[in-house]
């Protein structure tokens, strides 16, 4: 199974944008790229996902390097909210398993 | 819609006891997971069922069995506790056939094993 690479935490302050990188040198042509997130003491929630395009909706961006082995998670303006573990998780359609990582403890300050 | 209940929330076994940890849900999903999370660790994957009728093994598998009873419900076993099986557990499902689906996850169970 292809994993993920992603530093163990970051900090941010409150409403600025926050960068979250995840390396995923061995992703195969058909994994989905997909980010969670996991609040204190709360099942983890979907972020967002994507295969080769950049990808926006209400919650994040998702940037996608060209070669497809990064990418980038974009809060565009921090909230104390938005404190949590993130994680970068590939989906193998042709496994139907989602292996999560050690993910990125993200610290937001006032 | 409750989306993924898991049931109990806690529960404290013995050395040596069984139980079996219950997960529902009710968005007609095809594929349901069961993941553990340790203290300061991320969610690892102990079983999945890709489809009613079908079970495969995760990561970490041994000491657990799992049931896949119908499409709704999805339940962990603990055969033997031991205290290392001391851990928040996640069920959680999704549509197997759309790459574009989402995981749903439960509240979690949290067990202790003493």
């Amino acid at each position: 199974d292809a994993k993920t690479t992603q530093p163990n935490s970051m900090e941010s302050n409150e409403e600025e944008p926050v960068h979250l990188p995840c390396n995923h040198s061995t992703i195969s042509g058909t994994d989905y790229i997909h980010w969670y997130r996991q609040l204190p003491s709360q099942g983890p929630e979907y972020v967002i996902h994507g295969l080769t395009s950049n990808v926006n909706n209400r919650m994040a961006s998702l940037a996608i390097a060209e070669d497809r082995k990064s990418s980038t998670l974009i809060l565009h303006r921090a909230t104390l909210r938005d404190a949590a573990v993130y994680y970068c998780i590939l989906y193998s359609g042709n496994t139907g398993k989602l292996i999560f990582g050690q993910g990125t403890t993200l610290q937001v300050k006032p | 819609n409750a989306g993924v209940t898991q049931t109990p929330k806690f529960q404290v076994l013995k050395t040596g006891q069984s139980m079996t940890l219950q997960c529902a849900q009710d968005m007609n999903h095809n594929s349901m997971y069961w993941y553990r999370q340790d203290p300061g660790m991320g969610l690892r994957l102990i079983y999945y069922s890709a489809s009613e009728g079908t079970t495969d093994k995760g990561e970490v598998p041994n000491g657990y069995n799992v049931s896949r009873l119908n499409k709704r419900e999805f339940s962990l076993r603990l055969e033997s506790a031991a205290p290392s099986q001391t851990s928040v557990y996640f069920c959680a499902s999704r549509i197997q056939k759309s790459y574009n689906s989402p995981l749903h996850f439960g509240n979690g169970t949290r067990l202790t094993v003493t």
